[in-house]
């Protein structure tokens, strides 16, 4: 199992925000990133650094830290928003990388 | 533009030998580590390992560490994933991806290739 755990599945109405979380030890000491993956597509990068965004990346994507717990937060979830969503930090060690297990993110 | 041209598909054997390849083009390729994970099918990303092309320094997941080989060409500006021996475990998508720089974050992206390994 992963060092960095997420919720398996959410969901949320069209319009509505959600959070997405992912927990792990290294949050104390390292930032998230965020990825959006949508099926048969390679992944594509939402958040950096807590609370940055790649170009083309809409405005309602937004992350946040506290404590040992990382969360990416969609406020007015779209359609295209329905994708797996994957959390990467350091590990514990600081020495290497890794990904929590992943979101799957339903709007309905 | 940046982009990261993954080679194709594969199908082997178990025991067999395998290469594939990722092609860095639209910068300066020596300047950004590239890593690679793997997503086995329906499952989650897994990072496997992380090379800078510029001195060829190349770190492994403990999880991966002895299991793959990561090289990279300057010359032509491609990165390696390789295996001596596959198994049927490692049938699976493999990503190339670049770090950004000073930060532990994956910008752009391969897209992707399937290796299925089956007697």
């Amino acid at each position: 199992s992963s060092e960095l755990t997420q919720v398996p599945a959410v969901s949320v109405a069209l319009g509505q925000t959600v959070r997405i979380t992912c927990q792990g030890d290294s949050f104390r000491s390292y930032y998230a990133s965020w990825y959006q993956q949508k099926p048969g597509q390679a992944p594509t990068l939402v958040i950096y650094a807590k609370n940055n965004r790649p170009s083309g990346i809409p405005d309602r994507f937004s992350g946040s830290n506290s404590g040992n717990t990382a969360s990416l937060t969609i406020t007015g979830a779209q359609a295209e928003d329905e994708a797996d969503y994957y959390c990467n930090s350091r590990d514990r060690s600081g020495n290497h990388l890794v990904f929590g297990g992943g979101t799957k993110l339903t709007v309905l | 533009e940046v982009q990261l041209v993954q080679s194709g598909a594969e199908v082997k054997k178990p025991g067999e030998s395998l290469k594939i390849s990722c092609k860095g083009s639209g910068y300066s390729f020596t300047d950004y580590w590239i890593a690679w994970v793997r997503q086995m099918p329906g499952k989650g990303l897994e990072y496997m390992g992380i090379i800078y092309p510029g001195d060829s320094d190349t770190r492994y997941s403990p999880s991966f560490q002895g299991q793959v080989t990561i090289s990279v060409d300057r010359s032509i500006r491609t990165a390696y994933l390789q295996w001596s021996s596959l198994r049927a475990s490692d049938t699976a998508m493999y990503y190339c991806a670049r770090r950004l720089p000073n930060y532990y974050s994956f910008e752009y992206w391969g897209q992707g290739t399937l290796v299925t390994v089956s007697s």
